[in-house]
């Protein structure tokens, strides 16, 4: 299916390690990117492709891909990584498409 | 600097019309391909529409389709979206956004965002 899933609500302490699942079919093809929103803002995006981190991105941020999950950990989470977090992606017929979002706390 | 700007939001009625401008600066806009996504007060991000770098090639989400369009003007370095018989749910933040030039398809550069509101 077309679809992108996510947990709606994740938390961590601070400084502890947090991953952040999106799971669909598609993601076995089509590598999965994520993006991080806070209240009132644009989205930005975090990671993209297998690995990759735009200019400016903390390396705290690492994505990864497994079958159908695509994943964003946070290695020493901060409290300025508190947010809503949307992995996208696309199918085979150039349709993109986010999973519902995921809200991190930063505890 | 790569800065995108919307432009065209509103309030408009349920079966009006609105047409959406997102101009922009900084980078070689013929050269990428440009996209709308909305976000729905609340709620989620959701791809609208798609166009390629040239024009030739152009997408709609099941829910846009038939009743947006999306347009571009490489000379204008701008991007728009034409919406026709407006619904309730098409009521969000509008966002355009640039596509990565190479590798996995993610936008890389957004712009703040122009606000629909279809209400009576």
């Amino acid at each position: 299916s077309s679809e992108l899933t996510q947990d709606p609500a994740v938390s961590v302490a601070l400084g502890q390690t947090v991953r952040i699942t999106c799971q669909g079919d598609n993601l076995r093809t089509y590598y999965g990117n994520w993006y991080q929103q806070k209240p009132g803002q644009a989205p930005v995006l975090v990671i993209h492709g297998k690995n990759n981190r735009p200019s400016g991105i903390s390396d705290r941020f690492s994505g990864s891909t497994s079958g159908n999950t695509s994943s964003l950990t946070i290695t020493g989470a901060q409290a300025e990584d508190e947010g809503d977090y949307y992995c996208g992606s696309r199918d085979s017929d150039d349709h993109l498409m986010f999973g519902g979002g995921t809200k991190l706390t930063v505890l | 600097e790569v800065q995108l700007v919307e432009s065209g939001g509103g309030l408009v009625k349920p079966g009006g019309s609105l047409r959406l401008s997102c101009a922009s600066s900084g980078f070689t806009f013929r050269s990428y391909s440009m996209h709308w996504v909305r976000q729905a007060p609340g709620k989620g991000l959701e791809w609208v529409s798609s166009i390629s770098s040239s024009g030739n090639y152009i997408y709609y989400a099941d829910s846009v389709k038939g009743r947006f369009t999306i347009s571009r003007d490489n000379a204008k370095t701008s991007v728009f979206l034409q919406m026709n018989s407006l619904r309730a749910e098409d009521t969000a933040v509008y966002f355009c956004a640039r596509m990565i030039l190479v590798g996995a398809t993610a936008f890389d550069y957004w712009g703040p965002g122009t606000l629909v509101t279809v209400s009576s």
